[in-house]
C-alpha cells in the first residue's frame, strides 16, 4: 500500500527557510510514471500548488513562489525535499505531499497527511 | 498564471443533484483534457474523486461525474448524501508541466 509521509519542524521563524521532507513507501520514487509534488493550505483557504520533481531531478514550480522554493529528490532514501526561503507568516498553511500519475490517470492519486507550519518568532 | 475559479458554496438536499464549475480564465482547460476534482473533509487530505475531465478511479461512486465544455470543467453530484458534504477543488495542468488548483467549493448537505 502506497504511503507518503511528511516530517519536518511545525514552527519557523520569519525570515527563514522552512524544510520538509516526504518519504514514500510502496512505491518507488524512481519510477517514469510519476511526478511527485508539493500542496499547501494555509488556515481555511483553499490549496495551492507549490512545485512537482520528477526522479531525474527536474523541478517545475508555482510561478509564484519560484523564486523562493526548492524541491529536491533522494532516490536512495525514496523522499523527496521542500525547501521554502525567506518565511513570512502568510507561508504558514498546511504542507502535503502527494503522487502525480503521468501516464493515463493523470492526477494526484496519494497524498501524506499533512503537516501543519506555522511560521512565528 | 491562470487562475480556476469555483462558486465558494453549494448546497442541495438529500437525494438532489448538484454541479460545481470550474472556470479557467485562459485557455487551460479548453486545451488540456487533465482536470482533475478532489473531495476533502474538515481535517483530512484531499480525495482525487475525478481524474481527466470524466473519469472515476476505482472505488468511487458512480454518482461522481465530471465533464467540460471550452474553458470550463464542472463536477456533478447525484443522490446527494449525507457525507457528501465537504469542499471540492478543480485542478488543471496549466502548460510547461505547472498545475493550477481552484479557490475551492464547500458543499453543504441540508
Amino acid at each position: 500500500q502506497l504511503q507518503l509521509q511528511e516530517s519536518g519542524p511545525g514552527l519557523v521563524k520569519p525570515s527563514e527557510t522552512l524544510s520538509l521532507t516526504c518519504t514514500v513507501s510502496g512505491s518507488s520514487i524512481s519510477s517514469s510514471s510519476y511526478y511527485w509534488g508539493w500542496i499547501r493550505q494555509p488556515p481555511g483557504k483553499g490549496l495551492e500548488w507549490i512545485g512537482s520533481i520528477y526522479y531525474s531531478g527536474s523541478t517545475y514550480y508555482s510561478p509564484s513562489l519560484k523564486s523562493r522554493v526548492t524541491i529536491s529528490v533522494d532516490t536512495s532514501k525514496n523522499q523527496f525535499s521542500l525547501k521554502l526561503s525567506s518565511v513570512t507568516a502568510a507561508d504558514t498553511a498546511v504542507y502535503y505531499c502527494a503522487r502525480y500519475v503521468l501516464t493515463g490517470d493523470t492526477a494526484f492519486d496519494y497524498w501524506g497527511q499533512g503537516t501543519l507550519v506555522t511560521v512565528s518568532s | 498564471q491562470s487562475a480556476l475559479t469555483q462558486p465558494a458554496s453549494v448546497s442541495g438536499s438529500p437525494g438532489q443533484s448538484i454541479t460545481i464549475s470550474c472556470t479557467a480564465t485562459s485557455s487551460d482547460i479548453g486545451n488540456y483534457n487533465l482536470v482533475s476534482w478532489y473531495q476533502q473533509h474538515p481535517g483530512k487530505a484531499p480525495k482525487l474523486m475525478i481524474y481527466e475531465v470524466s473519469k472515476r478511479p476505482s472505488g468511487v461512486s458512480n454518482r461522481f461525474s465530471g465533464s467540460k465544455s471550452g474553458n470550463t470543467a464542472s463536477l456533478t453530484i447525484s443522490g446527494l448524501q449525507a457525507e457528501d458534504e465537504a469542499d471540492y477543488y478543480c485542478c488543471t495542468y496549466a502548460g510547461s508541466s505547472t498545475l493550477v488548483f481552484g479557490g475551492g467549493t464547500k458543499l453543504t448537505v441540508l
